[in-house]
């Protein structure tokens, strides 16, 4: 069965440092994977997706992804944070033969000036 | 914007009452997913539909029921309500299968008193 596990339920950094979330799949087969932000109060966004091709994604917001089947890894990078980049980010991944979602628990971010 | 409406924003009931909660979806998906998010279970698919026909279901209880209808709306059910069924409940909609991004509303949070 799919799975997802994000490590680090709350990561703080400062403005303007890296940001780095981690996220890791269990999957039978190569999966599509997510990356969501959610902002309080509001729904959740995509940031970025793999399904095929290059592994290093690239997102909105500056934000790039890197899929590495070996490590079964999916972490989600920016190389600087900025003070609105704080919200809850989330993992996902589907198989290629079904649509629903699979989430982590959600890593909420937080940036400090 | 998403472009995916969900009414109503909060919704407010008792125990053991019924509610109906509506989505829109954007213009020409054929798919629309729901999901719940609360504090102890997180993000969870519920159930999909695709062009009106159920298409595939996740932890949705026994008590809820959905339906997609010919305009590609959809409602999503929740009867016999009890203080655990308050969450968030999200609509997304995609417009084809599989690795697709799917668009989420913004959300109606149900609150059983």
């Amino acid at each position: 069965a799919q799975s997802v596990t994000q490590l680090g339920s709350h990561v703080s950094v400062s403005e303007g440092a890296l940001v780095l979330l981690r996220c890791n799949y269990s999957s039978s087969v190569p999966p599509y994977l997510f990356w969501y932000v959610q902002y309080p109060n509001q729904g959740l966004q995509l940031l970025l997706k793999y399904t095929t091709g290059a592994t290093l994604v690239k997102g909105i917001n500056g934000f790039e992804a890197e899929f590495k089947k070996s490590e079964t890894s999916f972490h989600l990078t920016k190389p600087s944070a900025h003070m609105s980049d704080a919200a809850e980010y989330f993992c996902a991944v589907s198989l290629y033969n079904t649509d629903k979602l699979i989430f982590g628990t959600g890593t909420r971010l937080q940036v400090f000036p | 914007d998403s472009g995916v409406t969900q009414t109503p924003k909060h919704l407010i009931t008792a125990t053991g009452q019924r509610v109906t909660l509506r989505c829109s979806p954007r213009s020409g998906d054929l798919s629309v997913y729901w999901y719940q998010q609360s504090l102890d279970q997180g993000l969870q698919f519920l159930i999909q539909y695709y062009n009106g026909e159920e298409r595939a279901k996740g932890n949705i209880l026994e008590r809820f029921s959905a339906q997609q209808f010919p305009d590609l709306h959809s409602e999503l059910n929740l009867s016999s309500l009890e203080l655990g069924d308050s969450a968030l409940y999200f609509c997304a909609s995609s417009g084809r299968l599989a690795g697709n991004e799917q668009f989420f509303g913004p959300g109606t949070r149900l609150t059983v008193l």
